[in-house]
């Protein structure tokens, strides 16, 4: 079985300081781990993925995140947070066999100051 | 290209009426997922298609909630008997193939059940 447990149901941060969304894992696989963000009243847009290469993922609009497996963890990061970037962030796991269903976290909204 | 859509975006329906909710993924491909985002339960995956294999219906709460997937394209999500806490939105997602760990998710359908 499969889990993800965000750490953080609300992280608040003033524009231009550093942004940190804590994720742990549990799978009993080898694991996929993504972060999606999801703007109000709009879709979900996958921000990053690791599916065991580069263990430091790059992905859009400045976000990375770090898997690192002894720590079960998969934090999300980003050096200057932007106005843009307030919105909800889902942590999601999906086990490296069958049919990849997803598993999301419950969620941790951001919120920027101006 | 065209994303992933969804209809009706918008959906009001008393309880004990049957509802349909459509999704038209991403053209090629051949993965199709059905998840449901509400207040108490969070994101959760509900059903699951590749192809023409059997789909995979393991996170459909009740023997109300069915799905069909028309030609390997069009899917088609059902709830007969609607009760109150069927009130969620309902987001469809499609991959290139159910190796893609890549999912590409439509704005959601909202239903409301009074």
């Amino acid at each position: 079985a499969q889990s993800v447990t965000q750490l953080d149901s609300h992280v608040s941060v003033s524009e231009g300081t550093p942004v940190l969304l804590r994720c742990n894992y549990s799978s009993s696989y080898s694991p996929s781990l993504f972060w999606y963000v999801q703007h109000p009243n709009k879709g979900l847009q996958l921000l990053l993925k690791y599916t065991s290469a580069a263990t430091l993922v790059k992905g859009i609009n400045g976000f990375e995140a770090e898997f690192k497996k002894s720590e079960t963890s998969f934090h999300l990061t980003k050096p200057s947070a932007h106005m843009s970037d307030a919105a909800e962030y889902f942590c999601v796991v999906s086990e490296g066999t069958g049919r990849r269903a997803l598993t999301f976290g419950s969620g941790t909204r951001l919120q920027v100051q101006p | 290209g065209a994303g992933v859509s969804q209809s009706p975006s918008n959906k009001v329906t008393e309880k004990g009426k049957d509802v349909e909710l459509r999704c038209d993924p991403i053209s090629g491909h051949t993965a199709l997922y059905w998840y449901r985002q509400s207040l108490g339960q969070g994101l959760e995956f509900l059903i699951y298609f590749q192809g023409n294999s059997a789909p995979d219906k393991s996170g459909l709460p009740s023997d109300r909630f069915s799905a069909e997937r028309t030609g390997g394209s069009v899917s088609t999500l059902t709830i007969q008997r609607t009760q109150q806490e069927d009130s969620a939105v309902y987001l469809c997602a499609s991959s290139l193939s159910f190796q893609s760990y890549e999912q590409y998710f439509g704005p959601g359908t909202r239903l409301t059940v009074t």
